[in-house]
């Protein structure tokens, strides 16, 4: 059972838009930044989104991040099939005094 | 270009020690602004946070993991390394090394994110 908390799946039409929600509490997302990971099937993760919505400068503005209260939102636009893959928020946690990761979210883009 | 390639055994007993070396190659593990991590991720599930050195000696462990990991650092080398203690099967992982980095922001709050990622290696536990 992670700290936080991602809907499992998600799916959208190429072309098409997506978000995917990490869920925490004040001892994490309510206090600290949250960063996004893009893992493609057998390889390692990728970072897509810094200090809640920074990105690197080799990720495309398609990706984009938020955060509100205990909560934090990646988004997807422009979907392609390319961007099928798991995606991972994280973390810092006051109450373990370390880094979590949320469950995951398997992309598809049907 | 910073790379980082994970090293050790493949298969482990159980009730044994896991050891799994990070070389770092490109560059230093020295730093004030880089956390070196391990992150693990069972075999069809998310990731999981092992623990984080810093070359000024501090240490982070996953509690659920604290009394059976160690992390240490081999800075001359460029190198650090994880030890996890009797091993079960839910031990059986793809394990990660990964530099976190940390930015502190003048008057606001520090952040920090995995940057880099070696490719993984994975290690099953079984007799």
């Amino acid at each position: 059972q992670s700290v936080l908390t991602q809907p499992p799946s998600v799916s959208a039409a190429p072309g098409q838009k997506v978000t995917i929600s990490c869920s925490g509490s004040s001892s994490n997302i309510g206090n600290y930044y949250v960063s996004w990971y893009q893992q493609v099937p057998g390889t390692a993760p990728k970072v897509l989104i810094f200090a809640n919505d920074k990105r690197p400068s080799v990720i495309p503005d398609r990706f984009s991040g938020s955060k509100s209260g205990t909560s934090a939102t990646l988004g997807i636009t422009g979907l392609r099939t390319g961007d099928e893959a798991d995606y991972y928020c994280a973390t810092w946690d006051s109450s373990v005094s370390g880094v979590v990761f949320g469950g995951g979210t398997r992309l598809t883009v049907l | 270009q910073l790379q980082l390639q994970e090293s050790g055994p493949k298969l482990v007993k159980p009730s044994e020690t896991l050891s799994l070396t990070c070389s770092v190659s490109g560059g230093s593990i020295s730093g004030n602004n880089y956390y070196w991590a391990w992150i693990r991720q069972p075999p069809g599930k998310g990731l999981e946070w092992i623990g984080s050195f810093h070359s000024s000696g501090n240490t982070y462990y996953n509690p659920s993991l604290k009394s059976r990991v160690l992390i240490s650092a081999h800075t001359s080398r460029a190198q650090f390394s994880l030890r996890l203690n009797s091993v079960t099967a839910a031990d059986t992982a793809l394990y990660y090394c990964a530099r976190r980095v940390v930015v502190v922001v003048p008057g606001t709050a520090t952040y920090w994110y995995f940057d880099l990622w070696g490719r993984g290696t994975l290690v099953t536990v079984s007799s």
